[in-house]
């Protein structure tokens, strides 16, 4: 079955900073790939997503990569604020579900 | 309009007794989702609805959980028997189309004592 794994695990970054999430999927067959963020006692929240046809998708200051040759798919964050702080997760869809990465901490130091 | 709803919020049970958690999915949504995260964890997979019909029940943990859907709408996910190991944050998720956006509910909080 799919696999997803997420690095970093916790992220810190200066206000202003850009932040780098990864995740690599092991299914060639999985062609969508939603991030998620989730602050905390909140329910995750569909922040961007990017099916398997495009390698790029931006919305303000987050865009997400996809790269289907390698298998990993990417979260960028730029001009980072405060209250990008928050657990994300990357997910990849196959056949019927979501098979969702293990998260990354992001913390903004103002 | 009205997002997935869940209830109940919070729910603290004794180990042993059964435990019923409700999910209204967005009306119109004929896929449904249930996902369980253990404190400062992931989202692990549980079942998956396409109508009334549950395709997949490979994450479901053991026999003492099961889950139907009625309707096309409510879903009901039941743990029989319920063990501490099971104390987490049920949430539940909806989509359009399968492979769709996947909306969540602000989910259950288990608790067993």
């Amino acid at each position: 079955g799919e696999n997803v794994e997420q690095h970093p695990s916790t992220l810190s970054v200066q206000e202003g900073d850009s932040a780098v999430i990864k995740c690599t999927y092991s299914d060639s067959a999985s062609n969508y790939f939603p991030w998620y963020k989730q602050e905390l006692g909140k329910r995750p929240q569909l922040i961007i997503d990017i099916r398997s046809n495009v390698g790029e998708k931006k919305d303000q200051r987050i865009a997400v990569t996809l790269n289907k040759t390698a298998k990993h798919f990417s979260l960028h964050i730029t001009e980072t604020q405060p209250e990008d702080s928050a657990v994300y997760f990357c997910a990849a869809h196959n056949t019927d579900k979501l098979i969702f990465g293990t998260g990354t901490r992001l913390q903004v130091f103002p | 309009g009205a997002g997935v709803s869940q209830s109940p919020s919070n729910k603290v049970t004794e180990k042993g007794k059964d435990v019923e958690l409700r999910c209204d999915p967005i009306s119109g949504h004929t896929a449904l989702y249930w996902y369980r995260q253990s404190l400062g964890q992931g989202l692990e997979f549980l079942i998956y609805f396409q109508g009334n019909s549950a395709p997949d029940k490979s994450g479901l943990p053991s026999d003492r959980f099961s889950a139907e859907r009625t309707g096309g709408s409510v879903s009901t996910l039941t743990i029989q028997r319920t063990q501490q190991e099971d104390s987490a944050v049920y949430l539940c998720a909806s989509s359009f189309v399968r492979a769709g956006e996947q909306y969540f509910g602000p989910g259950t909080r288990l608790t067993v004592t």
